[in-house]
């Protein structure tokens, strides 16, 4: 048990659904993270808040939508996707974004898009 | 552009030892990560460096060179469960991690 939370662990999604993933962390952390690992790549980071506030956007398509309305949760939004986002969508949390902290990682969502 | 290498996959035997290599090519340098990740699970933090030298931790231990960019992680008295993948990530300038794609490795009885 990391402290980070996510829900649903599994999601399966037609192209046309629209759906959310939840993460939440119980640390008092300021900075929170999507990633993007796909089998045998590297994890790929998505987007970066640090104190409610997107500091990174790493090129993500805008059918991925993120949100964060507090420290301690975030959400991705998803809508119209493409097969090939089928991935382990990650959450982790750290004390903030500046700095070397360690990041500490949710369970993660086993995403597929049928 | 920047780059992390390690291994695909390692094998070793419960009670043995191994040694995990990471090189890597970015831009600027915060510090070296591990992390072990068991299928299905969340990666969990191993170790940083950020000076050159050997970081030892129980069984495990870490060892950065910065001028050779490289680094290792050394497990020794191998368990079963040790079975998992590892990752090194570099955090560069801007203090994003850069990951490597995992190192899987398998213990065998």
């Amino acid at each position: 048990e990391t402290g980070v939370t996510q829900t649903p662990r599994h999601l399966v999604m037609g192209m046309t659904n629209k759906k959310s993933l939840k993460c939440e962390q119980h640390l008092g952390h300021n900075a929170m993270y999507w990633y993007k690992q796909s089998a045998k790549k590297p994890l790929e980071l998505m987007f970066v808040y640090n104190f409610k506030e997107q500091t990174e956007n790493n090129s993500v398509p805008s059918r991925f939508s993120p949100e964060c309305p507090n420290s301690s949760h975030l959400f991705l939004h998803l809508h119209t996707l493409q097969p090939e986002d089928s991935a382990l969508y990650l959450c982790a949390s750290s004390q903030e974004a500046a700095g070397a902290n360690e990041q500490f990682f949710g369970p993660g969502t086993r995403l597929t898009v049928l | 552009g920047q780059n992390i290498d390690q291994p695909t996959e390692m094998t070793a035997t419960e009670g043995a030892i191994v040694q995990i290599n990471c090189t890597y090519q970015t831009s600027g340098f915060n510090g070296l990560f591990w992390y072990q990740q068991h299928a299905g699970e969340a990666p969990t933090f191993l170790s940083y460096n950020v000076l050159d030298g050997l970081e030892e931790k129980g069984r495990f231990s870490s060892f950065l060179s910065r001028s050779k960019g490289y680094s290792y992680l050394l497990l020794k008295e191998l368990q079963m469960k040790d079975s998992a993948s590892y990752l090194c990530a570099v955090m560069d300038s801007n203090y994003q991690l850069i990951w490597g794609a995992g190192t899987k490795l398998i213990i065998k009885p």
